[in-house]
């Protein structure tokens, strides 16, 4: 079962901030969050293991309720580098990775 | 430090045509292999994965097949390709679950 992002798409101006969130019907072990440029392949942000744990890097954090089965990604005073698709990624007990419907960024100057 | 390999870049086939993609992995032994597909403007659609040597799991019915003949060597093959095959082939390796993923950096496919 795919994760359902929201939104599915988030126009910023430069220092604005922005929320992503993630959604599974499915029970969760980790979740990962991965940022895509147009034309490239996906990069790795981050990953919250099941604990509810918090995780932050630079401007940019991610919290995990295994509870509700929800990841939400938090972007800080965006850059314009910051703009491309976010996907959330899932895992179970398997070791595969559904990644969820994602959500493109777009910050402007 | 680990590296992964991913070839060609781009491919243009005609319908009917076989395929095979390959990606190998260095700096690393044991690794998950995945291969993901993502249409244009679309999501990552896990195609299959595998978790050692001939163990492959496949997550998606098609004309697809995938095989891991070496460690760290994942190959994508089609006997026929169809136009619906057009799409961004992307093969990843991870350390075991609950890991970071690393792409390779894609096959472009265009069937026609």
């Amino acid at each position: 079962q795919q994760p359902v992002q929201s939104p599915q798409a988030v126009i910023l101006r430069e220092g604005e901030d922005a929320v992503i969130n993630c959604s599974s019907s499915k029970a969760l072990y980790s979740v990962h969050w991965y940022r895509q440029k147009h034309g490239e392949a996906p990069v790795f942000l981050m990953i919250l293991l099941k604990g509810g744990e918090q995780k932050g890097h630079d401007k940019i954090s991610a919290s995990f309720n295994e509870k509700k089965q929800q990841s939400s990604l938090y972007l800080t005073a965006s850059q314009l580098s910051y703009s491309g698709t976010y996907f959330c990624g899932t895992e179970g007990t398997t070791d595969k990775l559904i990644f969820g419907t994602g959500t493109r960024l777009q910050v402007f100057p | 430090s680990q590296t992964i390999h991913q070839w060609p870049a781009t491919l243009v086939q005609p319908v009917g045509s076989p395929l095979s993609l390959e990606c190998t992995v260095e700096g690393t032994s044991n690794p998950n292999l995945y291969w993901y597909r993502q249409a244009a403007g679309r999501g990552l659609q896990l195609l299959f994965y595998s978790v050692g040597i001939g163990q492959i799991s496949s997550e998606v019915p098609q004309n697809l097949s995938a095989s891991r003949p070496q460690d760290r060597q994942f190959i994508l093959s089609s006997k026929k390709l169809l136009l619906s095959d057009s799409g961004f082939y992307l093969c990843a390796w991870s350390n075991r679950l609950n890991s970071p993923l690393h792409f390779g950096n894609g096959t472009r496919l265009t069937v026609t």
